[in-house]
């Protein structure tokens, strides 16, 4: 499954398939990119992250994708399973700021 | 503890009482976080502290909002006089790092609901 254009607030996948999540970034100083699952009922969790001088950066069956052209950042999650299911977030800082700027999330939902 | 730990889970206050949110940060992390996440969106961020130091409070959407960390290790936000906007999950990050750059931890969070 992927989210069609730039973000889409949510995503349905079959168990199994690649997922992909789209995030558009606005400020064009940032350099540093976080992605974040956060389940119902609880706090963030850090999955990946990437800085602005790497476009590509690859994690146990997660991979980001940075374009730093048009400002467009990519989760790519491979055979995905049920305890996937969550919303995705995208952050953006820049690496010697503490601020992070969350985008609005994509709800990810697996059909078993 | 093993991780971010925050009190009360969930919280419903009278609008106009105040309220007093606790966050346990992972022991030995210096940078503790505060962000409100209001439903269906992003966390946002309120304040930030260095040990026991607060240096940026940019974000607190206004002066009926408080945050301290006295001893630099446990942190309470403090609400007064509070309102229906302030429904919210308050998130308490903290990190081993002085910036933002790698892995923050995040707390459970507080849901206030102002009635």
């Amino acid at each position: 499954g992927e989210s069609v254009g730039l973000h889409l607030p949510t995503l349905s996948v079959q168990e199994g398939d690649n997922s992909i999540i789209n995030c558009a970034y606005s400020n064009s100083a940032s350099d540093y990119f976080i992605w974040y699952k956060q389940e119902s009922g609880k706090g963030p969790q850090f999955i990946i992250d990437i800085r602005s001088n790497m476009d590509k950066r690859q994690g146990q069956r997660v991979t980001v994708l940075l374009n730093k052209t048009v400002k467009h950042l990519s989760l790519q999650i491979a055979a995905t399973q049920p305890g996937d299911s969550a919303v995705y977030f995208c952050a953006e800082s820049t690496v010697n700021d503490y601020k992070l700027s969350f985008g609005a999330g994509t709800t990810v939902t697996v059909r078993a | 503890g093993a991780g971010v730990s925050q009190s009360p889970r969930y919280k419903v206050a009278k609008r106009g009482q105040d309220v007093a949110l606790r966050c346990d940060p992972i022991s030995g992390h210096v940078s503790l976080f505060w962000y409100q996440q209001a439903l269906g969106q992003g966390p946002e961020f309120l304040t930030y502290f260095q040990n026991e130091a607060q240096l940026d409070k940019s974000g607190l959407p206004s002066d009926r909002f408080f945050a301290e960390r006295p001893e630099g290790s446990v942190s309470t936000l403090k609400i007064q006089r509070t309102q229906q906007e302030d429904s919210a999950v308050y998130l308490c990050a903290s990190s081993v790092r002085l910036a933002s750059t790698g892995e923050l931890f995040f707390g459970e969070g507080s849901r206030l609901t102002v009635l």
